[in-house]
């Protein structure tokens, strides 16, 4: 089945400092997508990326850079000179039995970047 | 007015109670999904809804039921609320199109208590 893991439960920085969040995933499938959702203080998600397995190259989106390895069947996120508007909780995610069914998450890292 | 909107925001209720909990979306979206979130949990899909005669059980749907009454609308149902349904609800859309499936718009969330 597919499956994500975000094995960081919590991480706290320091702001300015850069964060990387963790995301491996198992899937069946060839080709697919993965997510990656933000939920800030507030509550609300807010989708971030998606990207499809056939594209390797990273992603740079501002302080934001996710590295797609399918090697380790890794997505992994980091922001670079952290903060404190990034302390948020994100879940990476993707479909659940592939192609566009809907999204599995992880269970998600909560950042904290302290001023 | 929010792109995707939750009612009601908060909610306690009893044991037994049935509630229902309504969200209405302006993005002109087809698919419409119901998400529960407990702490340490991340996201589970409760139930899906790919087009107005489409309902489909998710991960957990045990104890809950949903209503399409529209394109722009999907309900959840608590038909008997137990106390371990005590969680906060998520109601998202997105586009049947493979550029869009889910890219996903969240509403606010329903924070349902039950005691």
């Amino acid at each position: 089945a597919q499956k994500v893991t975000q094995a960081q439960t919590e991480i706290s920085v320091v702001e300015k400092e850069d964060v990387t969040l963790d995301c491996v995933y198992e899937t069946r499938d060839t080709t697919y997508y993965l997510f990656w959702y933000k939920q800030p203080p507030s509550g609300e998600l807010v989708f971030l990326i998606r990207r499809n397995s056939f594209d390797e190259q990273n992603e740079i989106s501002g302080r934001y850079s996710w590295n797609f390895q399918k090697s380790t069947s890794s997505f992994n996120f980091t922001i670079t000179a952290s903060q404190v508007v990034d302390s948020a909780v994100y879940f990476c995610a993707l479909p659940s039995g592939g192609g566009n069914t809907p999204l599995v998450f992880g269970k998600g890292t909560r950042l904290s970047v302290i001023a | 007015d929010a792109d995707v909107t939750q009612t009601p925001r908060n909610r306690i209720t009893k044991t037994g109670k049935r509630i229902m909990l309504e969200c209405s979306q302006t993005k002109g979206h087809d698919r419409m999904y119901w998400y529960r979130q407990d702490p340490g949990l991340g996201l589970r899909l409760i139930y899906y809804s790919f087009d107005v005669k489409d309902i489909n059980k998710g991960e957990i749907s045990d104890g809950y039921s949903v209503s399409r009454q529209a394109q722009a609308k999907f309900s959840l149902s608590l038909e008997s609320a137990i106390p371990n349904q005590t969680a906060l609800y998520f109601c998202a859309t997105s586009d049947n199109r493979v550029s869009g499936a889910n890219v996903l718009t969240f509403g606010a969330g329903s924070r349902l208590t039950v005691l």
